[in-house]
């Protein structure tokens, strides 16, 4: 079955545009989650979507959006870019949302703030 | 605050050694921790979950170990091959967080032919 994948792949932005990224969950899974990963900070979440609704979110400025379909599809929003929001996005998804199950990620989408 | 931390940082070995990859976390309150592996520029892939009920999880020539008390989790790699070569990173999950993950820095493995 088909994995996570995530949407546009590679991408360049400068500075003050906004950028926005898609991720489709494994078939049935509800859980779909963000997160930042840099050479300096390492992987970061960004927030969590069950059922359409925010559960979690990390840590970041407001500036960082998402949201959740029907069909479990995600999106991020971040707007403003800054240069140091180039980083490796990742999406991820489980079964049904509840810590126990695997956690599954994308390939990722790599973003250029320039 | 959740803190995970993996020790060493890179590691270099030749093939056919065993090796033991360490990672410690500061709040023992977890649910479970997940082993990935990350090629360069890719994404994360799971190689083993635990949950904090269990002691150990193994899959093929991994093994990981889980001590919940001492915060502490080891990743073991019999008879290394050059196509392990990549970053191994732990994550938690913590009680009551949903399925946040919190990950370490990571261990970047190269394994020598």
């Amino acid at each position: 079955k088909a994995g996570v994948t995530q949407t546009p792949r590679y991408l360049i932005k400068t500075r003050g545009q906004q950028v926005t990224l898609s991720c489709s969950p494994i078939s049935g899974h509800r859980s779909v989650s963000w997160y930042q990963q840099t050479p300096g900070q390492g992987l970061q979440f960004l927030f969590e979507y069950f059922s359409e609704t925010q559960r979690n979110k990390g840590n970041f400025p407001g500036r960082f959006s998402g949201r959740q379909f029907s069909n479990s599809r995600s999106e991020m929003n971040v707007s403003t870019l800054e240069l140091g929001d180039s980083a490796l996005y990742l999406c991820a998804s489980s079964l049904v949302g509840l810590a126990g199950n695997t956690i599954y990620f994308g390939e990722g989408s790599w973003l250029t703030v320039v | 605050k959740q803190e995970v931390t993996q020790i060493p940082a890179a590691l270099s070995v030749p093939e056919g050694e065993n090796l033991v990859l360490n990672c410690s976390f500061t709040d023992s309150a977890i649910y479970n921790l997940q082993w990935f592996r990350q090629d360069p520029g890719k994404g994360l892939t799971s190689l083993l979950l635990i949950q904090s009920s269990q002691r150990e999880q193994t899959s093929g020539r991994l093994n990981a170990s889980l001590d919940k008390s001492s915060g502490r989790s080891t990743l073991y790699i019999a008879a290394s091959q050059p196509g392990d070569s990549a970053t191994y990173l732990c994550a938690v999950v913590n009680n009551n967080a949903g399925n946040m993950l919190t990950f370490g820095g990571g261990t970047r493995l190269m394994v020598k032919p």
